[in-house]
């Protein structure tokens, strides 16, 4: 699976949009985009996944750029219960099950 | 919702001891995994197991071992718990195929090893 790169960390006002980048250069045809979040002290929590095409849903929007090589998590209105670490993850569609989980971002929502 | 459950949220034991870790899923998932999660290594795939006697070592098996002897329960063992094994143990599960989309999390297990 390719690697994926993201900020350690990033704050984003109350009500504002949270704009959230991943670089995955190395991304091949058959692999997705997925990103996960965790809150402290819980699980993670699945968010969206797409492969080339944007997608939305009641959490977030995910934007890929037309060569692949990286994508957004968009969370419209940040609250205060988005604080939490964002992981992108890429993995295909055949192979191994398990995600690779990497370090991620912090997100931090400030009121 | 899917409900994904772990026997304890924390738990304290002491070097040598045999340790069960339990997880249990309601939405008749045949996908279920075992996580840990460490300060600065992300979380590393122990095992999984995509059917009912059925498992699959992952990124780190080295001392454990796993049993799924009913779809809705996977149970994490640590033969002989070492210092090393200190860590935040998560379950998953998701549904076919394969769990190519969402996996579901518990709220994870926090092991200390003494």
């Amino acid at each position: 699976d390719a690697k994926t790169t993201q900020p350690p960390s990033m704050d984003c006002a109350e009500g504002r949009a949270a704009n959230l980048p991943c670089n995955h250069s190395t991304i091949s045809g058959n692999e997705y985009v997925y990103w996960y979040r965790q809150i402290h002290s819980q699980g993670p929590q699945y968010i969206i996944h797409g492969l080339k095409n944007n997608e939305t849903n009641e959490m977030a929007s995910l934007i890929i750029t037309e060569d692949r090589k990286s994508s957004t998590l968009i969370l419209p209105h940040a609250t205060l219960r988005d604080t939490a670490v964002y992981y992108c993850i890429v993995r295909a569609s055949t192979g191994a099950n398990n995600l690779f989980f990497g370090t991620g971002t912090r997100l931090t929502v400030i009121p | 919702d899917v409900k994904v459950t772990q026997s304890s949220r924390y738990l304290v034991k002491r070097t040598g001891e045999k340790v069960f870790l339990e997880c249990v899923q309601d939405m008749d998932h045949e996908n279920m995994f075992w996580y840990r999660q460490d300060p600065g290594l992300g979380l590393r795939l122990i095992y999984f197991s995509y059917d009912v006697k059925m498992k699959e070592k992952g990124d780190i098996p080295e001392g454990y071992s796993v049993s799924r002897e009913k779809k809705e329960r996977f149970s994490l063992i640590l033969e002989s718990a070492s210092t090393n094994q200190t860590s935040m143990y998560l379950c998953a599960s998701s549904p076919p195929p394969a769990g190519f989309y969402e996996q579901y999390f518990g709220p994870g297990t926090r092991l200390t090893v003494t």
